[in-house]
């Protein structure tokens, strides 16, 4: 059965950094697409990013350069590093994966990530 | 760019249809889309993948309630027989090399 577990998010002030967590079972992190995908209190869904196998990563531009994908595969979890945060990164990040290159087939939980003074 | 429209809101009664568009923007009207939906408090659900000539797959456990078509640039989401956890958010999301996209998202009432 596939599972993705976020961890990781809480309070950090803006400027500051935090790194995210998606632990998953049932499949590899390195032969899935492997994305985040946040989402502002009221608002709609915004990819943030996507790797892949060998590890091509795509960002969105509100985010490159500032937050970076990386992979632990012993211990088949994702990792989302946070830097420079600002108001506007204020979300619930979602972890998904697929088999496609195209989507997203399959969604964790969220880990909220409040950024404030 | 691509881009794509939803409307905000859409509402059917239970029991019956209900059909909710996603608009390509120009110059992207052969583009495959996705639809996900969101119940209330809870992680998104992939429902579908759908291509421009209306042919579609289901995501695992999704029931055939939850159908797709496609004329030009539109891609419709069709719920048959509303149920009351039907009412959600509905994403359409759509790809292109190094970037994803979603549409605004259209919030569903059951009424």
């Amino acid at each position: 059965e596939l599972q993705l577990v976020e961890s990781g998010g809480g309070f950090v002030q803006p400027g500051g950094s935090l790194r995210l967590s998606c632990a998953a079972s049932g499949f590899s992190v390195t032969r899935n697409y492997m994305s985040w995908v946040r989402q502002a209190p009221g608002r709609g869904l915004e990819w943030v990013s996507t790797t892949y196998g060998g590890g091509t990563t795509y960002y969105a531009g509100s985010v490159k350069d500032r937050f970076t994908v990386s992979r632990d595969t012993s211990k088949n979890t994702l990792y989302l590093q946070m830097n420079s945060l600002r108001d506007d990164d204020t979300a619930v990040y979602y972890c998904a994966t697929s088999a496609t290159y195209s989507t997203f087939e399959f969604w964790g939980q969220g880990t909220l990530v409040p950024v404030s003074s | 760019q691509i881009v794509l429209t939803q409307s905000p809101s859409a509402s059917a009664s239970l029991g019956a249809s209900v059909k909710l568009t996603c608009t390509l923007s120009s110059g992207h009207s052969k583009y495959a889309i996705a639809w996900h939906q969101q119940q209330p408090e809870k992680g998104p659900r992939y429902l579908m993948t759908l291509n421009s000539d209306g042919s579609h797959i289901r995501g695992d456990g999704i029931p055939d309630r939850f159908s797709g078509s496609s004329s030009g640039a539109e891609r419709y989401l069709i719920i048959s027989s509303l149920q009351s956890e039907d009412e959600a958010d509905y994403y359409c999301q759509t790809w292109d090399t190094d970037i994803r996209v979603f549409g605004g998202g259209t919030k569903l009432t059951v009424l």
